[in-house]
């Protein structure tokens, strides 16, 4: 159980374009979806915690107009980079909570922007 | 401010053998998590084990084992008989304050299990 599915996994795409990366968990309602960023050899970063069907909560200094989070359902969460540019090419990871003490992760996605 | 210091940025350990990985952690907070994750070279954060604060015996699950020393906030990894696909990057993680069910994570300790 606690499987929590990430799409894509990899992305390319142009400088001023948007993507949208999926973080859904498959066999639990997740009522908390947390989003990472991870430079290489880094740690994660928190970016932002979301709860079904409320705004976002965004850690200091990430801009939430750029990393756009909505969680509309119970099993969903999705977080679109606006705009991208190279700068915004990291590993991204969703982690999803039913609430209990552990978060669940997916398998992150990582995102190339030329 | 809550801390989570890992400082082994490298290991490595022989196949078979036991390995301690650590983690030292600072918070006012008398109620908190502390977490285990696996991440191999390809990403995914694999959970391992927990521990809570006021739990009174160290977690437990399978080969991986938590040594809880409360009074020196130190919350290290225990490996036992270290298998080749054990090679990863370990981090140490903590429930952030009150209940936001935030992590905050190590720096990490990069495992190489050599046969």
């Amino acid at each position: 159980g606690a499987v929590v599915s990430q799409h894509p996994s990899r992305v390319i795409c142009k400088s001023g374009t948007s993507v949208k990366i999926e973080c859904r968990s498959l066999d639990f309602q997740a009522t908390t979806m947390f989003w990472y960023r991870q430079f290489p050899k880094q740690s994660l970063m928190l970016m932002a915690t979301s709860n079904e069907g409320s705004k976002a909560t965004y850690e200091q200094g990430v801009e939430k107009d750029k990393f756009l989070i909505n969680h509309a359902s119970l099993t969903l969460s999705t977080l679109t980079v606006t705009s991208a540019h190279p700068e915004d090419s990291s590993f991204y990871i969703c982690s999803a909570s039913s609430g209990e003490e552990t978060q669940y992760f997916g398998p992150g996605t990582r995102l190339l922007v030329l | 401010a809550q801390k989570i210091t890992q400082t082994q940025p490298g290991m490595f350990v022989q196949e078979k053998e036991a390995v301690t990985l650590d983690c030292t952690y600072d918070t006012s907070d008398p109620s908190y998590g502390l977490f285990w994750y696996k991440q191999p070279s390809s990403g995914e954060m694999i959970f391992l084990i927990y521990q809570g604060s006021y739990d009174q015996q160290n977690a437990t699950e399978g080969r991986y084992s938590l040594n809880f020393q409360k009074a020196r906030k130190s919350a290290n990894l225990v490996i036992s008989a270290s298998q080749l696909g054990d090679s990863a990057m370990y981090f140490c993680a903590m429930r952030g304050p009150g209940a936001t069910n935030k992590l905050i994570f190590g720096t990490g300790t990069l495992l190489a299990v050599q046969p």
